[in-house]
């Protein structure tokens, strides 16, 4: 399974926008990238997921380099909702998610 | 609240032990999956069950068994488990096996005594 690198943590203020980094060399052709994040106590949440074009949603915008090794999550205005363990991760076929490290959020009033 | 429902949300059993973990989800998902998370790790995928059928089994000891009786409902049975088994295991839904959004629910906490 193609691996990815995140920070293992990351801090903001709260009200300003979060860039979450993602390294994914290994990508190959058909791999989507899906970001997930996971509350205290709770199971993971989708955020959002893309394959060669920046993508959009209510909850944040994904942004994917023209050569897909790496890709960039952007919380356009971070909460104290959003502190969380953000996963980037790169989906094989089947839909097998293979979970990575993670990157820790924290924000600040 | 999750859509996915999983029960109990908390089991301690011995290693002699039958017990098994429930999973529902009634938005016509076809496409279903157990994953196991150790504390402070991240979520590991155990099996996927597409259109009721095991698709993946990611080489899971045999004293945990999955089932899933009908489109909506995913079952893991297990029995026999060791003190390293205790764990968060999280139950997922997608509308189909591909590379959609999979639902999560908040999972059962198991402790093996």
């Amino acid at each position: 399974d193609a691996k990815t690198t995140q920070p293992n943590s990351m801090e903001s203020n709260e009200e300003e926008p979060v860039h979450l980094p993602c390294n994914h060399s290994t990508i190959s052709g058909t791999d989507y990238i899906h970001w997930y994040r996971q509350l205290p106590s709770q199971g993971p949440e989708y955020v959002i997921h893309g394959l060669t074009s920046n993508v959009n949603n209510r909850m944040a915008s994904l942004a994917i380099a023209e050569d897909r090794k790496s890709s960039t999550l952007i919380l356009h205005r971070a909460t104290l909702r959003d502190a969380a363990v953000y996963y980037c991760i790169l989906g094989a076929a089947g839909n097998k998610l293979t979970f990575g490290g993670g990157t820790r959020v924290l924000v600040k009033p | 609240d999750t859509e996915v429902t999983q029960t109990p949300k908390h089991l301690v059993m011995g290693m002699t032990n039958k017990k098994s973990l429930k999973c529902e989800q009634h938005m016509g998902h076809r496409a279903m999956y157990w994953y196991k998370q150790k504390a402070k790790k991240p979520p590991e995928l155990m099996f996927v069950y597409s259109y009721e059928k095991l698709s993946i089994n990611e080489s899971v000891p045999s004293r945990f068994s999955p089932e899933c009786p009908n489109s909506s409902l995913l079952n893991l049975h297990l029995h026999a488990l060791q003190p390293e088994d205790s764990a968060l295991y999280l139950c997922a839904s997608s509308p189909y096996g591909g590379p959609g959004p999979q639902h999560f629910g908040d999972g059962t906490r198991l402790s093996i005594l």
